[in-house]
């Protein structure tokens, strides 16, 4: 069952295009969450919502931006593409869970984006 | 600066014998540690955690320690199969801030 999904799964697009990248979830959560994912650098987190009003930078988030349509939504854009962005991008989502320190997250299938 | 450092991009294992796979840390405020399998066009999916007031965790097969005065821990997998050859990636969070920051991923091969 895909609880976390992302579209699209796959794109090629040309330097200084606008792409947005798009998550849904079903799991209720209220955090969701934007990583790239780069040979030997392992995920690096870029934007991240604890709730709809609450939108924060992560370590790499120049050059991006997030939206968080509703709850269950949470989109990612690059407003002018460039090649060091090509990458494949993660929308992960977590709730917390009080004193059980649920720190889990849970992932989508990922975004493989080429900027040409 | 890396705060979480998978030192071996890659582990072969033969099948039934123990994967251990490591992960060092440098920032002593992580209390909360978490090891992830990623198969390829797959996300990442979570294994196993551990808090910081605990130095095992364990869950069938698989084992994590904790060394806090290392500041490293490590994943047990016995007896390791052909399907947990995967990469995996270990991550560390700090409070209550729900950041995970991850380590660079150990590819497993487990063969025949």
């Amino acid at each position: 069952d895909a609880d976390v999904t992302q579209t699209p799964r796959n794109r090629i697009t040309k330097t200084g295009k606008r792409i947005m990248l798009e998550c849904s979830q079903t799991k209720g959560h209220d955090r969701m969450y934007w990583y790239r994912q780069d040979p030997g650098l392992g995920l690096r987190l870029i934007y991240y919502s604890f709730d709809v009003k609450d939108i924060n930078k992560g370590e790499i988030s120049d050059g991006y931006s997030v939206s968080r349509q509703a709850q269950a939504k949470f989109s990612l854009s690059l407003e002018s593409a460039i090649p060091n962005q090509t990458a494949l991008y993660f929308c992960a989502t977590s709730h917390r869970t009080g004193k059980s320190q649920g720190h889990e997250q849970f992932f989508g299938p990922g975004t493989r984006l080429t900027v040409l | 600066d890396q705060q979480v450092k998978q030192n071996s991009p890659s582990l072969s294992v033969q099948e039934g014998r123990i994967s251990i796979l490591n992960c060092d840390y440098t920032n002593s405020m992580f209390d909360y540690f978490l090891w992830y399998k990623k198969y390829p066009a797959e996300g990442p999916t979570f294994l196993i955690s551990i808090s910081s007031i605990k130095d095992k965790n364990e869950d069938g097969r698989f084992t994590v320690f904790l060394n806090k005065s290392a500041k490293h821990l490590s994943l047990h997998i016995v007896p390791s199969q052909p399907g947990d050859s995967a990469v995996y990636f270990c991550a560390a969070s700090e409070g209550n801030t729900d950041k995970l920051i991850f380590g660079t991923g150990t590819r497993l091969q487990v063969f025949p």
